[in-house]
C-alpha cells in the first residue's frame, strides 16, 4: 500500500530535549516536505526536498532541520525545542519536479513542548 | 510569496443540501490548485485539483471552479452527506517550481442531519 507513515505519533517533551520525528514513504517520490499545522494558520511549510541531499527552507523554517540522506526518509529534527513548536506536523511526498502532481500526506505527529 | 485566503472557516449546511468554499490567491503564476479533506486524526487528502488551462471539473458530488482573471477557485459540494463533514483546505502553487503548497486556513464543514 502506498503510504507516507511517520513515527512518533503523538510526543510530550520538555524545552531544550533534541527530538526527531521520522519521516518514510513507499512510493519512490523525490519531492518531500514538512508542514505544521496550528489552529487559525492552516499548513505552513518548514522544509521540503526536491531529492537526496537536495534541501531547502519553506516558510517557517526556523527552530528546525531535516535531512536527506535516502529518498525514502526526511526526518525532521529539533535541535532545543522550544514551547512556540508545540504543533501537529505532517510529512507529504510528491513526484519529482511536480509539486502539481498529488501530495500524499502522513496521518501526523502531534507534539508537544513542556 | 503567494497567499492564499479561504471562506469561510465554518459553514454548516443540511444533509442533502449545497456547500461552497471560496478561495482567492495572490500570485498570478499560480497554476496549480488543490483541495484537501482532512477528517478527524488524519493528514490531509486529496479530492480534487484544477489547472490553470481548465475552467472547472467535475468528479461525482465535487466539482471546482477557477475563475484566473479574478484569482479566485471554489468549491462545490452537491447534496451533501454526513460523511462530508471534515475541515477542507484549498490550495495554490507554481507547477514545476520547488516551494510547496500555499493553504488557505481551512474550512470546517458541518453537515447537520
Amino acid at each position: 500500500e502506498a503510504q507516507v507513515t511517520q513515527n512518533p505519533r503523538y510526543l510530550i517533551t520538555v524545552t531544550g530535549k533534541k527530538l526527531t520525528v521520522t519521516c518514510s514513504q513507499n512510493m519512490n517520490h523525490e519531492y518531500m516536505s514538512w508542514y505544521r499545522q496550528d489552529p487559525g494558520l492552516g499548513l505552513r511549510q518548514i522544509y521540503y526536498s526536491m531529492n537526496v541531499e537536495v534541501t531547502d527552507k519553506g516558510d517557517v523554517p526556523e527552530g528546525y532541520k531535516v535531512s536527506r540522506k535516502e529518498k525514502r526518509n526526511f526526518p525532521l529534527i529539533l535541535e532545543s525545542p522550544s514551547p512556540n513548536q508545540t504543533s501537529l506536523y505532517f510529512c507529504a511526498s510528491s513526484t519529482r519536479g511536480a509539486v502539481t502532481d498529488t501530495q500524499y500526506f502522513g496521518p501526523g505527529t502531534r507534539l508537544t513542548v513542556l | 510569496g503567494e497567499n492564499v485566503e479561504q471562506h469561510p472557516s465554518t459553514l454548516s449546511v443540511q444533509e442533502g443540501d449545497s456547500a461552497v468554499i471560496k478561495c482567492t490567491y495572490s500570485d498570478s503564476a499560480s497554476n496549480y490548485f488543490p483541495w484537501y479533506k482532512q477528517e478527524l486524526g488524519k493528514g490531509p487528502q486529496l479530492i480534487i485539483d484544477i489547472r490553470s488551462n481548465v475552467g472547472e471539473k467535475k468528479d461525482q458530488r465535487i466539482a471546482v471552479t477557477l475563475n484566473k482573471t479574478a484569482k479566485h477557485f471554489s468549491l462545490h459540494i452537491t447534496e451533501t452527506q454526513p460523511e462530508d463533514s471534515a475541515v477542507y483546505f484549498c490550495a495554490a502553487v507554481m507547477g514545476g517550481g520547488a516551494d510547496g503548497l500555499t493553504f488557505g486556513k481551512g474550512t470546517h464543514l458541518i453537515i447537520q442531519p
